[in-house]
């Protein structure tokens, strides 16, 4: 029974690049949720998604971050033109359903560096 | 908006000790209540949560956590630690009233426990 899959698990760019981070939720789970872990903090919310609609997307900055979750494959999120303070691990969850004390269950993160 | 806070960033105990790790939030309205766990290279797991009933829940491998509304606090605790209890421990809140916000959690800065066999 799979749990929820993040690839690649390191990545490293040069200020300027692209990022493109994938998740795929547990099987049957319909619901994906990105937060960001920058050095020393706890884990911030930046968006939630269902299959190809975006829910929630007030913890995402205005620019360069976009994320999306297609009727097949992988949810991506994907940051443009990164920069240093864009280095942090970023962790997917997903979820059954969306009720009230509905579970999270986390992926392994993808850890992004930035040079 | 929701806040967390974990007032021990890292906290050491020898095998055997008793563990408590301090939460509390702040909302006003109802709202579901999480212990995360995350051990060493491995990705955040549930230990426990509360969202109705009991306010003393009980997680895995032998953890507790007690809902006191009126101190806005959901401490963790556990009897008697084990080496393998070495791991970062995030509580984190749900407010399902609180409209678009309702299925983020939010999370506390984290503690790291650190148990000396």
């Amino acid at each position: 029974n799979a749990g929820v899959m993040q690839n690649p698990r390191h990545l490293v760019r040069r200020r300027g690049q692209e990022a493109r981070l994938r998740c795929s939720p547990m099987k049957g789970h319909s619901h994906v949720y990105w937060y960001r872990q920058l050095p020393e903090e706890g884990l911030k919310f930046m968006v939630y998604l269902q299959k190809e609609n975006i829910i929630d997307e007030s913890g995402m900055p205005k620019e360069r971050f976009s994320a999306e979750f297609p009727k097949e494959g992988p949810s991506i999120l994907r940051i443009q033109q990164v920069v240093r303070g864009d280095s942090a691990a970023y962790f997917c969850a997903s979820s059954l359903d969306r009720g009230v004390g509905e579970t999270q269950y986390f992926g392994p993160g993808t850890r992004l560096l930035v040079l | 908006a929701q806040s967390v806070s974990q007032h021990n960033h890292h906290v050491i105990l020898s095998e055997a000790a008793s563990l408590e790790l301090g939460c509390n939030y702040s909302y006003g309205g109802t709202v579901n209540l999480f212990w995360y766990v995350q051990y060493p290279g491995q990705h955040l797991q549930l230990l426990l949560k509360y969202f109705s009933g009991d306010p003393l829940v009980k997680g895995i491998k032998g953890f507790e956590a007690e809902f006191i509304k009126s101190k806005f606090s959901f401490n963790l605790r556990k009897p008697s630690v084990q080496w393998s209890d070495t791991a970062e421990y995030f509580c984190a809140v749900n407010a399902p009233g609180s409209g678009a916000g309702s299925y983020q959690l939010t999370f506390g800065k984290g503690t790291k426990l650190s148990v000396i066999p």
